[in-house]
């Protein structure tokens, strides 16, 4: 099994709809979690961190965290075409030296 | 803030010679880098973690001779391809972790562009 599953997609959507990607993970040792996104031919852009429960917002993205569960997500709302990527969970652990452990990540397309 | 740079961008070389890629914090020091390596519609896969000054640590199964890691300063981190092969072929990325001491944002690592590698 491993540490951090992520459905890896693709998943496609029309412009303007709500957008929910998730990863669930098995190491109660992680304490932070991150999304990035990623274009094509490019390195990851961190988009949402977060070291609790809870959820957070900024802009289109809201990041929610259940550790009970186990679950991370990140909703993405009036998705746009621009939205297009592949988003990667990662999540690291307190005493890991800023290792991170990624989710195999969702292709997103959005269409107009 | 917070910008990675890397170069080249990609490069193309013949089977047997060596490639070496640079890793720059642009605007932040960055006490640990990461260099990865990421297979067509896959995640990334860590390498091998670099803390300025010492010896980087590899992960398990990355070969340390060919693939060496030199981190001379704060800033500056260096991927060496030696002896590369058609099977190095990949797109290799890395990234910085900052200095700052507070959390959530000790934990976060700023991604390069990353470089294409294509050995013939």
């Amino acid at each position: 099994q491993k540490e951090v599953e992520q459905d890896p997609g693709p998943l496609s959507v029309p412009e303007g709809a709500i957008v929910s990607l998730n990863c669930t993970y098995s190491n109660s040792a992680f304490q932070y979690f991150m999304w990035y996104r990623q274009y094509s031919r490019k390195g990851p852009e961190l988009l949402m961190y977060t070291y609790s429960s809870g959820n957070k917002e900024d802009g289109r993205f809201t990041a929610q965290v259940d550790k009970s569960s186990k679950y991370i997500s990140l909703f993405i709302r009036d998705s746009q075409p621009s939205d297009s990527a592949t988003y990667l969970c990662a999540m690291s652990i307190l005493t890991s030296y800023g290792k991170l452990t990624f989710g195999q990540g969702t292709i997103l397309t959005v269409h107009p | 803030g917070a910008v990675v740079s890397q170069h080249p961008s990609r490069v193309i070389c013949k089977s047997g010679t060596s490639v070496k890629i640079e890793c720059r914090s642009l605007d932040f020091q960055a006490t640990t880098m990461f260099w990865y390596r990421q297979f067509p519609k896959q995640s990334l896969m860590l390498m091998a973690t670099s803390n300025e000054g010492s010896k980087a640590t590899y992960e398990q199964g990355v070969e340390k001779d060919k693939f060496l890691i030199n981190h001379a300063s704060l800033t500056l981190s260096t991927l060496t391809v030696t002896s590369a092969h058609p099977e190095d072929s990949s797109f290799y990325i890395c990234s910085a972790r900052t200095r700052r001491t507070s959390a959530p944002k000790a934990e976060t690592q700023y991604f390069g562009p990353g470089t294409r590698l294509l050995v013939l």
